[in-house]
């Protein structure tokens, strides 16, 4: 079975600085995604970034970016630039590709941005 | 707005009772599937339907079940509801072939007292 770790439950930074939130993974399979979602207050679950793991490119999407280093089955989100917007709970995700797709979450990080 | 809808937002209900959660994917989409969050166990995968059909199931109870329709609507039944089923669950919905790529409604906050 899989299991997905973000060991820091809160974080904070100041507005317009940088924060990175740390995940770690473990599975014996070769082929699958990482993902990164956003919970806000709205309670939406809202995708941020998808990270394949065939592309030893790391996924970067605007201010989101991850380091997706596949060996030490690490997956950590940098937010450059942080906004009063990205105040919310980030999860990390992991999901096969092929077969069954059954998705394992992380317990979540929950972020506040400063003023 | 991902195009995923559920009814109702909000459900108060008492332990015992029964009610239904229902979703509608996205247009075009086929795939369903069902989770639950709560304080203690996090947010967990209940069970997948695609076109109709039971795909795969997570950790989803036997006093829980789910179809889905041939117009693609999903409905989630839970049973002899209990203070402990008390939580948000979520629908999402995916592009045909790219089951990883999840389009999650609003939820429906449950509160069994």
């Amino acid at each position: 079975a899989q299991t997905v770790t973000q060991s820091q439950p809160e974080m904070s930074v100041q507005e317009a600085e940088t924060v990175t939130l740390s995940c770690t993974y473990d599975t014996s399979e070769s082929n699958y995604y990482l993902f990164w979602y956003k919970q806000p207050p709205s309670r939406q679950m809202i995708l941020v970034i998808r990270q394949e793991a065939y592309k030893q490119q790391n996924a970067t999407e605007n201010r989101f970016s991850v380091n997706f280093q596949k060996a030490a089955k690490s997956f950590s989100l940098k937010i450059s630039d942080s906004q009063l917007g990205d105040t919310a709970m980030y999860f990390c995700a992991f999901g096969l590709s092929g077969g069954s797709y059954i998705p394992t979450f992380g317990r979540g990080t929950s972020l506040i941005v400063h003023p | 707005d991902s195009g995923v809808t559920q009814t109702p937002k909000h459900l108060i209900t008492a332990t015992g009772q029964r009610v239904t959660l229902r979703c509608s994917p996205r247009s075009g989409d086929l795939s369903v599937y069902w989770y639950q969050q709560s304080l203690d166990q996090g947010l967990q995968f209940l069970i997948h339907y695609y076109n109709g059909e039971e795909r795969a199931k997570g950790n989803i109870l036997e006093r829980f079940s789910a179809q889905q329709f041939p117009d693609l609507h999903s409905e989630l039944n839970l049973s002899s509801l209990e203070l402990g089923d008390s939580a948000l669950y979520f629908c999402a919905s995916s592009p045909r072939g790219r089951a990883y790529e999840q389009y999650f409604g609003p939820g429906t906050r449950l509160t069994v007292t």
